[in-house]
């Protein structure tokens, strides 16, 4: 019974570049969060998605970055043309919901260094 | 809005203490969520908990305990004979009741950097 997988665990990028991150939810998951881990602060909301479906992006910036949530296959994170500020830790999170609510899993995380 | 305030940056404790993780949130939902997590030296974010604003029973789990006082706003937790594998940054969060256009978003705090030291 996999947890939530996520993909690179580090992934180091030059200023310019394409970053990538990748996440499969737990198995019977279909609700994927994204949240930002910049250094020495706590965790902040980016997005959430279903499966095909962009629900709540109000935490992303509004340039550069890009989420999708296909039929099959991973969540992906994209950030294009990356910066050193975007330099943090990327964590993803499904959840399935409850009669109680709703019980978020995270993944281990994707560090991203911005060189 | 909401809000979760972990006062404490950094606790030092020596293995077998007791601690105490504070924890005060702002909320104007009359029901909402709390939850804690651990982040280990690895990085992972380990599921501990979750409470229901309605349930003010205090949890107990082995040697982790929680008290939830909704006139206070505050959810403290415990660890009981503290060990060095218990180091580790822990985060309390808040959510409100999960919508269908915006799910549980979690509202961290700050996060509280634990040591024990052997």
């Amino acid at each position: 019974n996999a947890g939530v997988m996520q993909n690179p665990r580090h992934l180091v990028r030059r200023r310019g570049q394409e970053a990538r991150l990748r996440c499969s939810p737990m198995k019977g998951h279909s609700h994927v969060y994204w949240y930002r881990q910049l250094p020495e602060e706590g965790l902040k909301f980016m997005v959430y998605l279903q499966k095909e479906n962009i629900i709540d992006e109000s935490g992303m910036p509004k340039e550069r970055f890009s989420a999708e949530f296909p039929k099959e296959g991973p969540s992906i994170l994209r950030i294009q043309q990356v910066v050193r500020g975007d330099s943090a830790a990327y964590f993803c999170a499904s959840s399935a919901r409850d009669g109680l609510g709703e019980k978020l899993f995270f993944g281990s995380g994707t560090q991203l260094s911005v060189l | 809005a909401q809000k979760v305030t972990q006062a404490q940056t950094e606790i030092s404790v020596v293995e077998k203490e007791d601690v105490t993780l504070d924890c005060v949130y702002e909320t104007r939902d009359t029901t909402y969520y709390l939850f804690w997590y651990k982040q280990p030296p690895s990085g992972e974010l380990v599921f501990l908990i979750r409470r229901n604003s309605f349930d003010e029973q205090n949890e107990i789990s082995g040697r982790y305990s929680w008290n939830f006082q909704k006139s206070t706003s505050s959810f403290n937790f415990t660890i009981t004979a503290s060990q060095v594998v218990d180091s580790a940054v822990y985060f309390c969060a808040l959510s409100e009741v999960p919508q269908e256009t915006s799910g549980s978003r979690l509202t961290f705090g700050e996060g509280t950097q634990l040591t024990v030291n052997p």
